[in-house]
């Protein structure tokens, strides 16, 4: 079974808007921690946002925020304002406690900002 | 401070090659990491390493081993290259529990 889904393979976006890339996951681990990544098309993975488990509040980070809900298993990335310079992959990942912190990851989000 | 270094950005292989694909990190981070991409895809894990002189298989080992003599490097062996490692490859380094830093990858091509 997937334990990182990511079911937009690609987006288009207007400048300006808001985006919202999902993220569904399964564990049964009680402690884990969910990552995004950025790969714009020079290839580098740029971190983006970190959300443990146990945190009680939304990550933030910027204009990048994680929609955390722990009961339905998702962890959708929020990105206010886009701009030109955020068209690029996104990835989303997560790590398990007992996994001897492997990360795993999701297929990605190809997302494209118009201008 | 340069953070995450891989050596050569590129390279192109001729089937039964073999090389030896460079890591070096100066963070001090204990953990490191092999992943490998291939296109239109999300990471594979190859290789892992704790610390030095520790190291583990990850999903995708087969073909691939891994050194780990000292904290800052951790070269990846590639060992009689077939045309399903043609690949991007990516090390990458941790401070425990946290996000890892990411070279900037090898593009291998193996024909």
């Amino acid at each position: 079974a997937q334990k990182i889904t990511q079911t937009q393979p690609g987006m288009f976006v207007q400048e300006k808007e808001a985006v919202t890339l999902d993220c569904t996951y399964d564990t049964s681990d009680p402690s884990y921690g969910l990552f995004w990544y950025k790969q714009p098309s020079s290839g580098e993975m740029i971190f983006l946002i970190y959300q443990g488990s146990y945190d009680q509040q939304n990550a933030t980070e910027g204009r990048y925020s994680l929609n955390f809900q722990k009961a339905r298993k998702s962890a959708n990335l929020v990105i206010s304002a886009s701009q030109l310079g955020d068209s690029a992959m996104y990835f989303c990942a997560m790590r398990e406690t007992d996994s001897n912190y492997q990360l795993i990851w999701g297929a990605g989000t190809k997302l494209i900002i118009k201008p | 401070n340069a953070g995450v270094t891989q050596t050569p950005k590129f390279r192109i292989l001729k089937i039964g090659q073999s090389m030896t694909l460079q890591c070096t990190q100066d963070m001090n981070h204990n953990y490191m990491y092999w992943y490998r991409q291939d296109p239109g895809m999300g990471l594979k894990l190859i290789y892992y390493s704790v610390g030095a002189g520790i190291t583990d298989k990850g999903e995708v080992p087969n073909g691939y081993n891994v050194s780990r003599s000292t904290t800052e490097d951790f070269p990846l062996r590639l060992e009689l290259a077939a045309p399903s490692q043609t690949s991007v490859y990516f090390c990458a380094s941790e401070s425990r529990g946290r996000e890892q830093y990411f070279g900037p990858g090898t593009r291998l091509t193996v024909t």
